[in-house]
């Protein structure tokens, strides 16, 4: 069974640019949640969407930060502008929305902004 | 200056013996517990669950034990291998929301 996937695998940049994150979650799950892991402060979560539709995203860090949900298969984090400091490895995991499910992990996006 | 990052707890243990790795959380109100293995490279990866009406889950060779009282959970893994080197996160969930908050994990090392 495919896992989640998520594009690029690696993604160098100077500051400033936009950046675009991409998640395919599970086939059949209906909640999606992106996270940012870094060293300083673990592993946090950003957003999280149920059944397409945003639910709580007190966790993105500021305007500059915006992610979609277009369809049931797709999701998107962009970051425009993108600062120094935003450098982290991004992580989106799925879940079952029937009961309590555990969420399943992609091998996340290691962003650097130079 | 000096950037001060997360002090990771880690264990050492021989190949072969087992390992027992703690967590500790904040909310009582939480009804909803995970293991994580996270290895180098990757995402975490979804080891076993517990709900808080249970206080003991076994998996393979992998036991997930929870003391609500004292609001302590604990990984226990069995004739421990090196392939179970990572680092390992506890996670909970409160109430009816769907998010999970993770502990900052334990670093494990298997020694041959």
């Amino acid at each position: 069974d495919a896992g989640v996937i998520q594009s690029p695998r690696h993604e160098v940049t100077e500051m400033g640019q936009e950046v675009t994150l991409r998640c395919k979650p599970i086939s059949g799950h209906n909640s999606l949640f992106w996270y940012r892991q870094t060293m300083m402060r673990g592993l946090e979560l950003l957003i999280y969407f149920n059944n397409n539709v945003p639910i709580d995203d007190s966790g993105m860090p500021e305007d500059r930060f915006s992610a979609k949900m277009p369809n049931a298969s797709f999701s998107t984090l962009k970051i425009q502008p993108s600062e120094p400091r935003d450098s982290a490895v991004y992580f989106c995991a799925s879940s079952s929305g029937t009961g309590i499910q555990p969420q399943h992990f992609g091998d996340g996006t290691r962003l650097s902004i130079l | 200056g000096e950037s001060v990052g997360l002090h990771l707890p880690t264990l050492s243990v021989q190949e072969g013996d087992n390992s027992i790795i703690n967590c500790a959380y904040s909310n009582s109100a939480s009804d909803y517990f995970i293991w994580y293995k996270q290895e180098s490279g990757k995402g975490p990866q979804f080891i076993i669950d517990i709900r808080s009406n249970m206080d003991k889950r076994q998996g393979q060779r992998v036991t997930v034990l929870l003391n609500k009282t004292v609001k302590h959970l604990s990984l226990q893994i069995a004739a421990t291998q090196p392939g179970d080197s990572a680092v390992y996160f506890c996670a909970e969930r409160g109430g009816s929301a769907r998010q999970l908050t993770f502990g900052s994990g334990t670093q494990l090392t298997v020694l041959p």
